[in-house]
């Protein structure tokens, strides 16, 4: 089974952190993503990586960054925390050229 | 105006009835129609998929495409609590899971 583990399940930070969210996956998938769910929006696309060390930007990249380094995981930073940022974070992986997304279980991150 | 649009919900039904939930969009180079389910606390996992236009039946879920229409629908028949989830749509128009544009996603709850 293909599994995505996102690091932490829940986290509280202040604003003005620099937060770091993890994601590491198994099953050698070229692809990995990072997307946001908030209510009435569904989900939408901060970053994605098609290799080691390449990314592109997505739908809502402001206030977001990202870093791969090696294959297998995937890191979301947001650089300085704010309270819009509050969400629920979803980590994903693909083969290239597959379309279907093997998710995480998400990290719900507040800003307080 | 969003690409794909889906009704939030929250939609309640009781236990045996017949479940119909759809999404309409806007981009004609969709060609790949998914729909993906997401417990609570839990990442999305794809439920099934069709290519273009037409049924496509897993079980007691049957995914529909009309492409002239530029909607879609998922039927689940005889509805169990297990089903209780949210409902989100996604397409994309071939380039692979990178692409994918989701709906909002519709909390459906089968009542026993």
């Amino acid at each position: 089974d293909v599994k995505v583990t996102q690091s932490s399940r829940y986290l509280v930070k202040r604003t003005g952190e620099k937060v770091f969210l993890e994601c590491v996956q198994d099953m050698d998938h070229e692809n990995m993503f990072w997307y946001r769910q908030d209510p009435g929006l569904g989900l939408r696309l901060i970053y994605f990586s098609y290799d080691v060390k390449m990314k592109e930007k997505g739908d809502i990249p402001e206030g977001y960054s990202v870093s791969r380094e090696k294959k297998e995981r995937f890191s979301l930073i947001l650089e300085s925390a704010s309270t819009n940022q509050t969400s629920m974070y979803l980590c994903a992986s693909s083969l290239t050229g597959a379309i279907e997304a093997f998710f995480g279980q998400g990290t719900r991150l507040t800003v307080v | 105006q969003k690409e794909v649009e889906q009704d939030p919900g929250p939609l309640s039904v009781p236990e045996g009835a017949i479940v119909s939930l759809n999404c309409t969009y806007s981009n004609s180079a969709f060609q790949y129609f998914m729909w993906y389910r997401q417990y609570s606390r839990k990442g999305p996992e794809l439920l099934m998929y069709t290519y273009s236009s037409g049924n496509k039946e897993d079980g007691r879920f049957t995914a529909q495409v009309d492409k002239s229409s530029k909607y879609i629908s998922l039927f689940i028949r005889d509805s169990q609590p297990s089903d209780s989830a949210t409902y989100l749509c996604a397409m994309s128009a071939g380039q692979g899971a990178q692409k994918l544009v989701f709906g909002q996603g519709t909390r459906l709850t089968i009542n026993p």
